[in-house]
């Protein structure tokens, strides 16, 4: 069975500061990954996806992250913070066919707070 | 184009009852899904329907239940409410195009709480 792990429960950093939030997935095959963030009482919003092709991915918001198939990674990156990025990220796995039609394995999330 | 749509937002019904909870998906998308969200077990996955079939669903007991119309709108319904289902219900829409797997887009979702 597939699944996620976010590492860091809690991440604090100053605005202005590099981020990476980490996220390890279990799955066979190559699995769709994503990202996305969400804000208080908000639903999900999609900050960037990886299916297949070029390991470094572009998101929104300034967003990126990579596809390392070797640690079954997909670190989610930012070079320089904004205090409106204070909010939860979740990473998420999803598979082709069979058994995983339209399902989606999340992490458990991680809650970024920015400090001025 | 207009995004995924869940009414009502926020919902309080008392142990026993039952509730509806209606999605709309994007305009063209075919494929939706539902999930449940609370602090403790965090997002799982509830079940999935295409062209109004169910195609997968998650470990959850039968008082879950859903159903996807001929326009994709999907409706979940909860019977027999118990204190634990209060949650964020989120609606998930994608395009599967030919049924296959695609980027699924959220709704707001929908606060139930049960009391």
């Amino acid at each position: 069975a597939q699944s996620v792990t976010q590492p860091d429960i809690h991440i604090t950093v100053s605005e202005g500061a590099s981020l990476e939030l980490r996220c390890n997935y279990s799955y066979g095959a190559t699995p769709y990954l994503f990202w996305y963030v969400q804000s208080p009482g908000q639903g999900l919003q999609l900050l960037l996806k990886y299916f297949s092709g070029d390991t470094l991915v572009q998101g929104i918001k300034g967003f990126e992250a990579e596809f390392k198939r070797s640690q079954s990674s997909f670190n989610l990156r930012k070079p320089s913070v904004h205090w409106s990025d204070a909010a939860e990220y979740f990473c998420a796995v999803g598979s082709a066919g069979g058994t995983s039609y339209g399902k989606l394995t999340f992490g458990q999330g991680t809650i970024l707070t920015v400090h001025p | 184009k207009a995004g995924v749509t869940q009414t009502p937002r926020y919902l309080i019904k008392t142990r026993g009852q039952q509730v509806t909870l209606s999605c709309s998906p994007i305009s063209g998308h075919r494929s939706v899904s539902w999930y449940q969200q609370t602090p403790g077990q965090g997002l799982q996955f509830l079940f999935e329907y295409f062209s109004e079939t169910q195609r997968n669903k998650g470990n959850f007991p039968g008082r879950f239940s859903g159903r996807q119309f001929s326009n994709s709108r999907s409706e979940m319904n909860v019977s027999t409410l118990e204190l634990g289902d209060s949650a964020l219900y989120l609606c998930a829409s994608s395009l599967s195009l030919n049924g296959g797997w695609e980027t699924q887009y959220f709704g707001p979702g929908t606060r139930l709480l049960v009391l």
